[in-house]
Parts: structure tokens; sequence; C-alpha cells
């Protein structure tokens, strides 16, 4: 079966402007996750889904972060604005349930100058 | 928050050798997980081990969980150079078994 897909790569910006993720995760998985992982650290969870309702996003700094995921399939997570300290890798994850295993996209590294 | 915290830090060992890895959390879980990552990749899941589980195999691993210590630990046997990565654990619990990672445990294996 296909991975989780993540788009773009690689992102590079000046702080206080706007960037997106992309997310498709396994086909037929309920729970999407989105983790922010700085170097030298272990992956933060943003924010999870279960289909389009948002079962956890007490960690989402809900001040520049944002995230939805429409229809239940794809997700996209946005900052507005970045910050310095927002540079990271951006990892989406899906499971069939919050009860299974995560399988992890290749995510988007972000940096802002 | 019941995040893991893995011990040591970091390990390196020779290649042939067994690395034995711990992590402890603090709150009651419903499972914990093991991941692997690579340097510049994604994680990759190792193993799942459910509260009322006590050990579990796959292949040259071996993690084991002591609910009362708040403590698990990952066993690599017979290592490779390949084994070298970071490997993290995760742990699952709450009502909406949200999911916590520690800051990891780095594995060099040297040939």
């Amino acid at each position: 079966e296909a991975g989780v897909a993540q788009s773009p790569r690689y992102k590079i910006i000046e702080k206080r402007q706007s960037v997106a993720f992309w997310c498709n995760p396994i086909s037929g998985h309920a729970t999407l996750y989105w983790y922010q992982q700085i170097l030298g650290q272990g992956p933060k969870l943003l924010i999870q889904f279960q289909n389009n309702g948002v079962v956890d996003d007490s960690q989402l700094p809900k001040d520049r972060f944002s995230a939805e995921r429409l229809k239940g399939v794809d997700s996209t997570l946005k900052i507005q604005p970045a910050k310095l300290e927002d540079s990271a890798v951006y990892l989406c994850a899906s499971s069939r349930s919050s009860y299974n295993e995560q399988f992890f996209g290749p995510g988007t590294r972000l940096t802002v100058l | 928050s019941q995040q893991g915290e893995e011990d040591p830090q970091a390990l390196s060992i020779q290649e042939g050798e067994n690395a034995t890895m711990n992590c402890s959390y603090k709150t009651s879980i419903n499972n914990l997980q093991w991941y692997r990552q690579n340097s510049g990749r994604g994680l990759v899941h190792l193993i799942l081990i459910r509260s009322n589980e006590r050990e579990k195999h796959s292949g040259r691993l071996r993690v084991t969980l002591d609910t009362s210590k708040k403590s698990s630990s990952l066993l690599i046997t017979a290592s490779r150079a390949a084994d070298t990565a970071s490997y993290f654990c995760a742990t699952a619990g709450g009502v909406q078994n949200d999911m916590r990672f520690g800051a990891g445990t780095r594995l060099t294996v040297k040939p």
C-alpha cells in the first residue's frame, strides 16, 4: 500500500510570512497526526484528527497555527505568521485508529529566516 | 503529560553487541510504542506493547513493559551497523489515546 505523502519536502521562508503543508494519509486510516520535530528533539504532537474532527490540539499554538482535514482524508497545516522558532521538520502520520501503530510521512523541513 | 523519557541519551557499541535502551513515563498509559529514525529520514514503527502486556518480540527486538515502575526497555540483539539511528519511545494514554514522544536515544553501532 502507498505510504503517507507530504509536500513540499523543503520550504524556506522569511519570518512573518505564511506557509502551508499538505498531507495525504494511507487510504482507510481514520486518525491523522501532525507533529513538529525540532533538531535533536523528539516529535511533538501538534494536532490529532479522528476522521475530520479534532480530538487533541492542546499543544497547537493556535494564535499562528491552524489545521484542517476536509472530508476526513487529506489535511493541511498552516503557519501564519511564521517565527524563527518554527524552523523544524513537520511530520504527518496516520493510523487505522488511535490504538494502532502510526505510519509517518517523510516530513517537510521548514527553515524560517 | 505521560511523555516518555529515554535513557541513555546516546549509546555507542560494536557490531554484534546487544543494545538496551530504557524509557520511563509518569502517568498511566494505554500502550507504549518504539520508533526508529535514521538520520534525516522519517520515523519507522518498531513495536507496540499494550498496558496489559509484559513482553513482546519482533526479530532481533525485545520490548518489556513494567507498568508498576512506569518503565519500558528496548533490547536489540546482535546489533548491526544498519541499526545506527535514533530510537524513540512514545506513550499513548488518556481518553483520546494521544501520543507523547520522548527525546530519544541516539544509537551508534560501529562496524
